[in-house]
């Protein structure tokens, strides 16, 4: 059973523009969300994160948003820059503390062309 | 800063065969994660140790074992190989379990191919 869904497996998105990544959870426990982006042969980078009682978190051109009702959160990449381009993880935590065990999504490839 | 390290990069077993894959930790961190990422789909976790004990597990089968040492690198050891154990072995090490603001640093993995 898939917990966390990126129903989205790439995305394309043209430099400039505003890169939208989305993804839903069905554990309603989860209490800590994160994105974290992978270059080929590397290991996952953290992102961002947002805690269940925020709704949105800002850090620099990235933002996510947490939609807690609807069980949504999306990542907005603005302006999207060629070296956005990689796989991106949506993960989530029980737990208060993104040091516990995470559940990750399948991933969404960005491509940001020139 | 020397960031999390894993060995070997690459490796090839055999069904039936056993495994250890190895993961130095960022300086200062204690706590260690593994996450298995099998082709086309994200990470799963192992499991985790905080200062050299078992801090939860997932849904994997006991030949999955682990050890964290003093200087909290840490081991993962696969027994009884499967095929579908060929994936990407993820180790993951935070600065200290709880806290907030205390994220997971992956390392680049180790590719485990069983023929």
């Amino acid at each position: 059973d898939q917990q966390v869904k990126q129903n989205s497996p790439s995305l394309s998105v043209q430099e400039g523009r505003i890169s939208i990544l989305n993804c839903d959870y069905t554990n309603s426990m989860f209490d800590y969300f994160l994105w974290y982006k992978k270059y080929p042969a590397e290991g996952p980078t953290f992102l961002i994160s947002i805690s269940s009682i925020k709704d949105k978190n800002e850090d620099g051109r990235f933002t996510v948003f947490l939609n807690k009702s609807a069980k949504h959160l999306s990542l907005h990449i603005v302006p999207s820059q060629p070296g956005d381009s990689a796989v991106y993880f949506c993960a989530a935590s029980e737990g208060s503390y993104n040091t516990d065990k995470l559940i990750f999504g399948t991933g969404t490839r960005l491509q940001v062309f020139p | 800063e020397t960031g999390v390290t894993q060995s070997p990069t690459h490796l090839i077993k055999t069904r039936g065969q056993q495994v250890t894959l190895r993961c130095s930790s960022q300086s200062g961190h204690n706590t260690v994660s593994w996450y298995q990422q099998a082709l086309g789909q994200g990470p799963q976790f192992i499991f985790q140790y905080y200062r050299e004990e078992e801090n939860g597990r997932g849904n994997f089968p006991p030949r999955f074992s682990g050890l964290q040492f003093p200087n909290y690198s840490s081991e993962l050891n696969v027994n009884a190989l499967e095929l579908d154990d060929s994936a990407l072995y993820l180790c993951a090490s935070s600065l200290e379990y709880g806290g907030l603001n205390n994220e997971q640093f992956f390392g680049p993995g180790t590719r485990l191919t069983v023929l």
